[in-house]
């Protein structure tokens, strides 16, 4: 079984451009969650994914945006970066069931700076 | 609102000995589920161990146990024999719901040191 995968694992770019970050989730799950964690701070959500369509999110402007494919994996992407964007975005896919609270499964995490 | 709260920035024990971390979360629903997650250096956050907040019992996995209190809305990780290996930053984390999605929300961590 293959766990969840991110690419790249290290991103600079400068205030203005854009980045699209990458998820491949864990084999047999249709979920994917994305986690933005700020140097000494928890994880905070994003959006998620279920089946290709946006199924909730966070407290994030439209310049964040993303896909899911239909293999299940997933694209974050950042538009118009700020400095306060550089952070490790985290990834997690689930198989979530009908009594939910499904435990999530982490990526190692893209750490992205922002100059 | 949906808060999660970790009192213990950093925390630090011997190895061999036990250690407990705390938690308390904040929500309107009856039925949730808590998690604690493990952030070794490298950066990968594991799961350690899952509570359903309708069951009583409280859950272990191995060194690992939980004192969960639903009416004080606490849910602490004892983590007995601390290993080396333990050393990481420890997330409590709730399942909540939003826009009909599940999304874990995190405390700020505690950074536990396992000294030798």
């Amino acid at each position: 079984e293959t766990g969840v995968t991110q690419s790249p694992t290290h991103l600079i770019k400068t205030r203005g451009q854009q980045v699209t970050l990458r998820c491949s989730s864990q084999s047999g799950h249709n979920t994917v969650s994305w986690y933005q964690q700020a140097l000494g701070q928890g994880p905070q959500f994003i959006f998620q994914y279920y089946r290709e369509e946006e199924n909730g999110r966070g407290n994030f402007p439209p310049r964040f945006s993303g896909l899911q494919f239909p293999n299940y994996s997933s694209e974050l992407n950042v538009n118009a970066l700020e400095l306060d964007d550089s952070a490790l975005y985290l990834c997690a896919s689930s198989f979530p069931g009908l009594a939910g609270g499904e435990t999530q499964y982490f990526g190692p995490g893209t750490r992205l700076l922002v100059l | 609102a949906q808060t999660v709260t970790q009192s213990q920035p950093e925390m630090s024990v011997q190895e061999a000995e036990t250690v407990t971390l705390s938690c308390t979360y904040d929500t309107s629903e009856n039925n949730y589920y808590l998690f604690w997650y493990k952030q070794p250096p490298s950066r990968q956050m594991i799961l350690v161990i899952r509570q359903e907040a309708y069951k009583q019992q409280n859950a272990t996995e191995n060194r690992f146990s939980v004192n969960f209190q639903k009416a004080a809305k606490s849910f602490s990780l004892k983590i007995s024999d601390s290993q080396l290996g333990d050393t990481a930053m420890y997330f409590c984390a709730f399942i909540g719901t939003q826009g009909g999605s599940e999304k874990l929300v995190f405390g700020k961590g505690t950074k536990l040191t396992v000294n030798p």
